[in-house]
């Protein structure tokens, strides 16, 4: 089946210690987002891109990078991760921007 | 730009129907979606509609659209316990969606 699988599930990282969450997608679309979701809050996207394309939200901030080293992966990657930074990780993809989107599952990220 | 707004909460009895509701701001929304949260998990597709329709039914589920209104709801039949989720809809705008808050469904047997 064609999905969008994101690893791992759940993280720990420490205070300040650099950490990368992983997304995968066997859809072939062009488009792939990453969304940041605390609880009982609607998702917040943080960027996406349209092919190699790179856009980023305006109050994403710069402690929050991404890449896309070809069109199945996409990586975040989060350089010194705050308290605050604890939260559901999601990666989505669409096969055109504006289109519906299909998620992974999430990982939950814990910053102890 | 686009706002898209939803009640928070529903309760709803085992077995009958439940209704969330959503308003949105941007009349040149094409497609509007409806998408479920299970605790713990993404965001599952539900079912959109397109712009020019203003009713669809998909076994359980009925969308109806009101574009003079900008209201968009979400009709769950035989409302099941498997139904508890978190349901937020969304609109496309600037080649993103956005997204409402999320209504809580709470089914009680």
């Amino acid at each position: 089946d064609a999905m969008v699988i994101q690893n791992p599930r759940y993280q720990v990282t420490q205070f300040g210690k650099p950490v990368t969450l992983s997304c995968s997608q066997t859809l072939n679309h062009n488009v792939m987002y990453w969304y940041q979701q605390k609880s009982s809050q609607a998702p917040k996207l943080l960027f996406h891109y349209y092919d190699k394309d790179f856009n980023n939200e305006a109050d994403t901030p710069d402690n929050f990078q991404s890449r896309r080293p070809n069109t199945s992966f996409c990586f975040l990657d989060i350089r010194s991760p705050g308290l605050g930074d604890a939260a559901m990780y999601l990666c989505a993809t669409s096969s055109e921007a504006g289109g519906e989107q299909y998620f992974g599952p999430g990982t939950r990220l814990t910053v102890t | 730009g686009e706002d898209v707004e939803q009640s928070l909460f529903l309760s709803v009895r085992e077995g009958d129907s439940s209704v969330i509701n959503c308003t949105y701001t941007d009349s040149s929304s094409t497609y509007l979606y409806w998408y479920k949260q299970e605790p713990g998990a993404g965001l599952q597709l539900l079912t959109y509609i397109f712009s020019n329709m203003d009713m669809k039914q998909d076994q359980r589920l009925t969308v109806l659209l009101n574009k003079k209104d900008k209201h968009l709801s979400l009709r769950i039949a035989d409302t099941q316990t498997g139904d508890s989720a978190i349901y937020f809809c969304a609109a496309p705008q600037g080649g993103k969606l956005i997204f409402g808050q999320g209504t809580e469904l709470s089914v009680k047997p």
